[in-house]
């Protein structure tokens, strides 16, 4: 059974704390998404990467920061969480090509206090 | 580049009909078709890459328009379960760049007893 994993359901973090949120794909799969979903707004892009190192900006990079060291896990970082980045954090993967699936971790739910 | 999802909300009694629209300003090269229940992650439901093209499973099918530029979800004889969010999930031809989705901000599906 493919599976993308997130380290956390819930998180609740501190103003100004240094946030990890982790994904891992057992599916060996080239890209992984790291995408911000608030009532409303939809799934809006934060960062991809295309292979391990390698990443690029999404539609709303500000405030984030990603690694991708091995080609199954993809982290993404708040370097100084504030309350506005309170949301659900979701993680994809999928292998490159229009016909192929994005497969989605469960969610984590991040509140910035 | 967005796709625009319509409409934004329905609601339904269990046995009716709905249509869901996922249309773009310009040609794709594919549509994907996604279901989230609330507090779940989003899941697959199918991809249309072919102009003309319908398919289906179950009471679910979906359609992409000859210009490929427009794709219709049709949920049958709607079931308590169907109730969620459907996201479309975008592939615009960009020759190099065949890694991200862009997603529709959602139509929110409600089926009542």
């Amino acid at each position: 059974d493919v599976k993308v994993t997130q380290s956390s359901r819930y998180l609740v973090k501190r103003t100004g704390e240094k946030v990890f949120l982790e994904c891992v794909q057992d599916m060996d799969h080239e890209n992984m998404f790291w995408y911000r979903q608030d009532p409303g707004l939809g799934l809006r892009l934060i960062y991809f990467s295309y292979d391990v190192k390698m990443k690029e900006k999404g539609d709303i990079p500000e405030g984030y920061s990603v690694s991708r060291e091995k080609k199954e896990r993809f982290s993404l970082i708040l370097e100084s969480a504030s309350t506005n980045q309170t949301s659900m954090y979701l993680c994809a993967s999928r292998d490159p090509g229009g016909g192929t699936e994005a497969f989605f971790g469960q969610g984590t739910r991040l509140t910035v206090v | 580049q967005q796709p625009v999802q319509s409409p934004q909300a329905v609601i339904l009694r269990e046995g009716e009909d709905a249509v869901i629209n996922c249309s773009s300003s310009k040609a794709l090269y594919s549509v994907h078709w996604y279901r989230q229940k609330h507090g779940e992650a989003p899941v697959f439901l199918m991809i249309l890459l072919k102009g003309g093209e319908q398919k289906g499973h179950d009471k679910i099918s979906a359609s992409f328009n000859e210009k490929k530029q427009q794709s219709s979800l049709y949920l049958t004889a709607s079931q308590l379960s169907y109730s969620g969010t459907y996201f479309c999930g975008t592939q615009p031809y960009n020759a190099g760049n065949n890694r991200k989705l862009i997603w529709g901000l959602g139509t929110s599906l409600a089926v009542n007893p």
